[in-house]
């Protein structure tokens, strides 16, 4: 099916590991892209081809893939990183977008 | 470091048609390898992807608004312009432009701050 599942909220308690996930059949044939957004902002890109992070992103954000499954990982979050997290991917006819319905992560 | 603004009229009538534009600065529209794209947002839900256009002037739209959208380009202007006919309440949403970076990969980068469109009578 064409579209991208994500888990509506997760919660992590500062500085630990928190792991976002993304499910959907394209993502077996096609990259991931990762993007944040907080309130009030338009998103920004946080991590590009499943696994490449734009300069100026922290290196605690990272991605990764397997099979039709790709994660976002936050090492450490700090409390501004509460904000809702997209993920993005090509349906499976390859020309249009779509995006997972979003991860809101809360800071503990 | 090339920025987008997108802008147009913040409350459109039922059944009319709502259009935007995205200016961009910085750089010019029609080099590079890019796609010019439009995304948008209901109030507290996830982002859609309503189309593209690529600088050649090709097009590709997200299949459950192709009836109702066009997207164009203006590189006299650097701008690209959403339309979006027949709109209802539903159309409702802050409506972002975005260029999208053509490799192997591709991603959005930058985004534009969003410009809220209101459909009501």
């Amino acid at each position: 099916s064409s579209e991208l599942t994500q888990d509506p909220a997760v919660s992590v308690a500062l500085g630990q590991t928190v792991r976002i996930t993304c499910q959907g059949d394209s993502l077996r044939s096609y990259y991931a892209s990762w993007y944040q957004q907080k309130p009030g902002q338009a998103p920004v890109l946080l991590i590009y081809g499943n696994n490449n992070r734009p300069s100026g992103i922290p290196d605690r954000f990272s991605g990764s893939s397997s099979g039709n499954t790709s994660s976002l990982t936050i090492t450490g979050p700090q409390a501004e990183d509460e904000a809702d997290y997209y993920c993005n991917s090509r349906d499976s006819s390859g020309n249009h977008w779509m995006f997972g319905g979003g991860t809101k992560l809360t800071v503990l | 470091q090339v920025q987008l603004q997108e802008s147009g009229p913040g409350l459109v009538k039922p059944s009319q048609t709502l259009s935007l534009s995205c200016t961009v600065s910085g750089g010019s529209i029609s080099s590079g390898n890019y796609y010019w794209n439009w995304i948008r947002q209901p109030a507290g839900k996830g982002l859609e992807w309503i189309g593209r256009i690529y600088t050649s002037g090709s097009t590709n739209y997200n299949p459950s608004l192709k009836s109702r959208v066009t997207i164009s380009v203006d590189t006299s202007k650097n701008q690209f312009s959403l339309k979006l006919t027949s709109v209802t309440a539903a159309d409702t949403a802050m409506y972002y432009c975005a260029r999208e970076v053509v490799t192997a990969i591709n991603w959005f980068d930058p985004w534009g701050q969003g410009t809220l469109v209101t459909v009501s009578s």
